[in-house]
């Protein structure tokens, strides 16, 4: 069955520190994935997402992620972290091509970043 | 645009209870998600809906149902509540392609069952 793991469940950082959470996907074929973030308080929001191409996505806030197939991973990361990046961050795949009628986004357990002023 | 909206925002029912949880989108998304957040365990899919008329069961159905009337609303019923049903409750619409489309999620219901 498709799966996404985050390994780290709590990440505690400095500002100005580099952050790169985990996430690994567990199956082959199509590959598309998503990285969302729910500040506190507040609904999932995207980020970023991957379809196909250049395996470095770029997305809002300074974060990028890169897709490295031989690893079946797609970490996030940000040279440097502001306080403001405080929220637990998901990452998901929607569902494959050929899945038949699966709709559901497969999410991640979730990552909760503190940036300590 | 609003985007998605949902109503109440917290809400505490006692068991056996049962409530309405709202949620609208003004984005004229055919496709409507109730899901489920529980700590730690990221999100799990309720109930989705493809177009008015057309809904069908997710991961954790049991104890919940939808309706689709319209394209712009999909609310969720709980009957009989139980405190296994104390969750944060997230609306989500995306446009039509469900492999590549965002999903769009509302600002939540926080709903203690006691």
């Amino acid at each position: 069955a498709q799966s996404v793991s985050q390994h780290n469940h709590h990440v505690i950082l400095s500002e100005a520190a580099s952050l790169e959470l985990g996430c690994n996907y567990s199956y082959g074929g199509t590959v598309n994935l998503f990285w969302y973030v729910q500040y506190p308080g507040q609904h999932l929001q995207l980020l970023l997402k991957y379809f196909s191409g250049d395996p470095l996505v770029k997305g809002i806030k300074g974060f990028e992620a890169e897709f490295i197939k031989s690893k079946f991973s797609f970490n996030l990361r940000k040279p440097s972290v502001q306080w403001s990046d405080t929220a637990e961050y998901f990452c998901a795949s929607p569902p494959r091509v050929g899945g038949g009628s699966n709709y559901k986004l497969t999410f991640g357990k979730g990552t909760l970043l503190t940036v300590n002023p | 645009n609003a985007g998605v909206t949902q109503t109440p925002k917290f809400r505490i029912l006692k068991i056996g209870q049962s409530m309405t949880l709202q949620c609208t989108q003004d984005m004229n998304h055919n496709y409507m998600y109730w899901y489920r957040q529980d700590p730690g365990m990221g999100l799990k899919l309720i109930y989705y809906s493809v177009g008015a008329g057309i809904t069908d069961k997710g991961e954790v159905p049991n104890g919940y149902n939808v309706s689709r009337s319209t394209t712009e609303d999909f609310p969720l019923r709980l009957e009989l509540a139980a405190p296994s049903q104390t969750s944060v409750y997230f609306c989500a619409s995306s446009p039509r392609d469900r492999y590549t489309d965002t999903q769009y999620f509302g600002p939540g219901t926080r709903l203690t069952v006691l």
